[in-house]
């Protein structure tokens, strides 16, 4: 099966830092990534598109200055927390689709933030 | 209307059994009805998906049940077993511009005793 990791697992930071999160496509190619947020014994949110060689598009609600987006190559894509803060602590997911296929989409492991 | 309405909240089923998730939803222009396990701590993995053309998919244990009329499709675990337990997730996407843009249902507790 597809295989999407993320790096690192886990972060704890100190507010007012930022803090950058890998996601990688390990054995497919993908266009398009996407950034959800879950915070505890909570759904998914999605938080943003990122699309290769293009800007990333977020959802309503969601600050673009804030959660910056590079997809730099078909196999990588990073979320930057910028400034954090205690209420940013949460499970960042990223996931990929296939750019061949039947078009799954494939999500990572996650990666727990603690702002403290 | 982008929202996916998940229940129960949480289920309880004794090995062997049956258990049964059912998800709706409004929007008609979603076209894209995956269906996610989740343990904790970690990201959610397919576990099987179906598209509005066809009203049943099998996969295993795992079936989708899905009626187009009703705006309705359902997760049905055959067997379950212990290593079951987690927490399910339906979702739904469109295509266009929002391809890929998944939005989940609330979540389901799966616990199986043995």
């Amino acid at each position: 099966g597809a295989v999407v990791s993320q790096h690192p697992s886990w972060v704890i930071c100190k507010s007012g830092t930022s803090v950058k999160i890998e996601c990688r496509s390990l054995d497919f190619q993908a266009t398009t990534m996407f950034w959800y947020r879950q915070f505890p014994k909570q759904s998914l949110m999605l938080m943003a598109t990122s699309n290769e060689g293009s800007k990333a598009t977020y959802e309503q609600g969601v600050e673009k200055d804030k959660f910056l987006i590079n997809h730099a190559s078909l196999t990588l894509s990073t979320l930057t927390v910028t400034s954090a803060h205690p209420e940013d602590s949460s499970f960042y997911i990223c996931s990929a689709i296939r750019l061949a296929g039947a078009h799954e989409q494939y999500f990572g492991p996650g990666t727990r933030l603690t702002v403290t | 209307q982008q929202q996916v309405k998940q229940s129960p909240q949480s289920l309880i089923v004794q090995k062997g059994g049956i258990s049964i998730i059912n998800c709706a939803y409004e929007n008609t222009a979603f076209d894209y009805f995956p269906w996610y396990q989740q343990f904790p701590g970690k990201g959610p993995a397919l576990l099987i998906a179906i598209r509005p053309d066809v009203s049943e998919k099998k996969e295993g244990r795992f079936t989708i049940s899905f009626n187009k009329s009703a705006k309705q499709f359902s997760l049905h675990i055959m067997d379950s077993q212990p290593g079951d337990s987690a927490t399910y997730f339906c979702a739904a996407s469109r295509g266009g511009t929002s391809y890929g843009k998944l939005t989940f249902g609330q979540g389901t507790i799966l616990t199986v005793h043995p």
